[in-house]
């Protein structure tokens, strides 16, 4: 059971947009900024969004991450075949005194 | 470039022991918090450990506490996790990670190093 809920799975097809949901609590999310990893099938990780908000740089305008109180949200618009993938929310929890992930989102590009 | 390369990671039995290093390049490594997250097969991600820059300051998930030690080496450029006592759930493949600003904020990660504990 992991501290940030995530739905296990979402869809869309290509062009569309297509929004992933992460909740959290105070103690995570409702204090703290999220993060959010993308991991193609086979690969590590790789950080997706920071600071709720922010696109490192390389990662196309496409993806978008928004928080609001104590939920997090990615989205991803004009969908495309290659955003297949697992997406996962991260954020710092000041209860446990660590980072705590979302169970993850799997994607499927229909 | 950036560069982390996880080594260590093997079949071992139940109550066993395995360190696993994270070998870093192409970065100042003794300016950055590095943590440990490992995935287990078919399921998602869960934070390990992470050490400060200097490694005066070290976290633990609970499932670990008391079994693992996380370590570095700054002037190695390597980062180090110790595991003891080793049970079946704690099969995982392993990946080190560079902390790029506090708060499960993971710019770069290694691409890992299966852990498999079975008899």
């Amino acid at each position: 059971q992991s501290v940030l809920t995530q739905p296990p799975s979402a869809s869309g097809t290509p062009g569309q947009r297509v929004t992933i949901s992460c909740s959290g609590s105070s103690s995570n999310i409702g204090s703290n900024t999220v993060n959010w990893y993308q991991q193609l099938p086979g690969t590590a990780p790789k950080l997706l969004i920071y600071s709720n908000n922010q696109r490192p740089s390389g990662v196309p305008d496409r993806f978008s991450g928004s928080k609001s109180g104590t939920s997090a949200s990615l989205a991803i618009s004009g969908l495309q075949s290659e955003d297949e993938a697992d997406y996962y929310c991260a954020t710092w929890d000041d209860s446990l005194n660590g980072p705590v992930f979302g169970g993850g989102t799997k994607l499927t590009v229909l | 470039q950036v560069q982390l390369v996880e080594s260590g990671g093997g079949l071992v039995k139940p109550g066993g022991s395995l360190r696993l290093s994270c070998a870093a390049s192409g970065f100042t490594f003794s300016d950055y918090y590095m943590s440990w997250i490992r995935q287990a097969p078919g399921k998602g991600l869960e934070w390990v450990s992470y050490i400060s820059s200097s490694g005066s300051t070290i976290y633990y998930a609970d499932s670990v506490k008391g079994r693992f030690t996380i370590s570095r080496d700054n002037a190695k450029n390597s980062l180090y996790l110790q595991m003891n006592s080793l049970r079946a759930e704690d099969t995982a493949v392993y990946y080190c990670a560079r902390e790029w600003a506090v708060g499960a904020t993971f710019d770069y990660w290694g691409q890992g190093t299966l852990v498999t504990v079975s008899s």
